[in-house]
């Protein structure tokens, strides 16, 4: 089946740095990756839908100067977060979607990466 | 203003008797919706799903009921065993929009008792 990798799985970086998460698409190629955050017993939100070539859509209240996202390739997207502040600590999770599986209608999550800021 | 949603944040379930997790949805153009099971730090894993066309769906343990009047739709697990343990999240889509992300629920925390 599909897989989705992601990487890194948890990262702690200094409040003002920035941090790149990467996401790829292992066995398929996805047009179109999406980008969720979960707080601790939250549900998980949709941040924004990477398409491949061409600007990320947001959704509303999510800067797009904060969490930057690159959709360069058809297996890759990256959400970069830029001068990461500790309220930004949370957990980040992407998906793909093969339009080839049908069961999920295609969506596979990563694994999600873990971000601490202090 | 949530649109997907999960009135229960935890359910204790003996081992071997039936699990029913509910799920509610407010807005009319979802047409499908999936079911995910989530351990804390790691990506959900997809259980089951339904198209709107459909008003029940089997797999194995796992059936997701759906009542599109009510726009209401639960999983049950049967028997419940004790790796069942986790948080589940509903979650639902407008398959016409194009590329659009799924809209999760709140989940609720299944805990399955020996």
């Amino acid at each position: 089946g599909a897989v989705v990798s992601q990487h890194p799985s948890r990262v702690i970086c200094k409040s003002g740095t920035s941090v790149k998460i990467e996401c790829r698409s292992l066995d398929f190629q996805a047009t179109t990756m999406f980008w969720y955050r979960q707080f601790p017993k939250q549900s998980l939100m949709l941040m924004a839908t990477s398409n491949e070539g061409s600007k990320a859509t947001y959704e509303q209240g999510v800067e797009k100067d904060k969490f930057l996202i690159n959709h360069a390739s058809l297996t890759l997207s990256t959400l970069t977060v830029t001068s990461a502040h500790p309220e930004d600590s949370s957990f980040y999770i992407c998906s793909a979607r093969d339009t080839l599986q049908s069961a999920n209608y295609g969506y596979t999550f990563g694994s999600g990466t873990r971000l601490t800021v202090v | 203003d949530q649109q997907v949603k999960q009135n229960s944040p935890s359910l204790s379930v003996q081992e071997g008797r039936i699990s029913i997790l509910n799920c509610d949805y407010t807005n009319s153009m979802f047409d499908y919706f999936l079911w995910y099971k989530k351990y804390p730090a790691e990506g959900p894993t997809f259980l089951i799903s339904i198209s709107s066309i459909k008003d029940k769906n089997e797999d194995g343990r796992f059936t997701v009921f759906l009542n599109k009047s009510a726009k209401h739709l639960s999983l049950h697990i049967v028997p419940s065993q004790p790796g069942d343990s986790a948080v589940y999240f509903c979650a639902a889509v407008y398959s016409g929009g194009g590329a659009d992300g799924l809209t999760f629920g709140k989940g609720t925390h299944l805990i399955i008792q020996p």
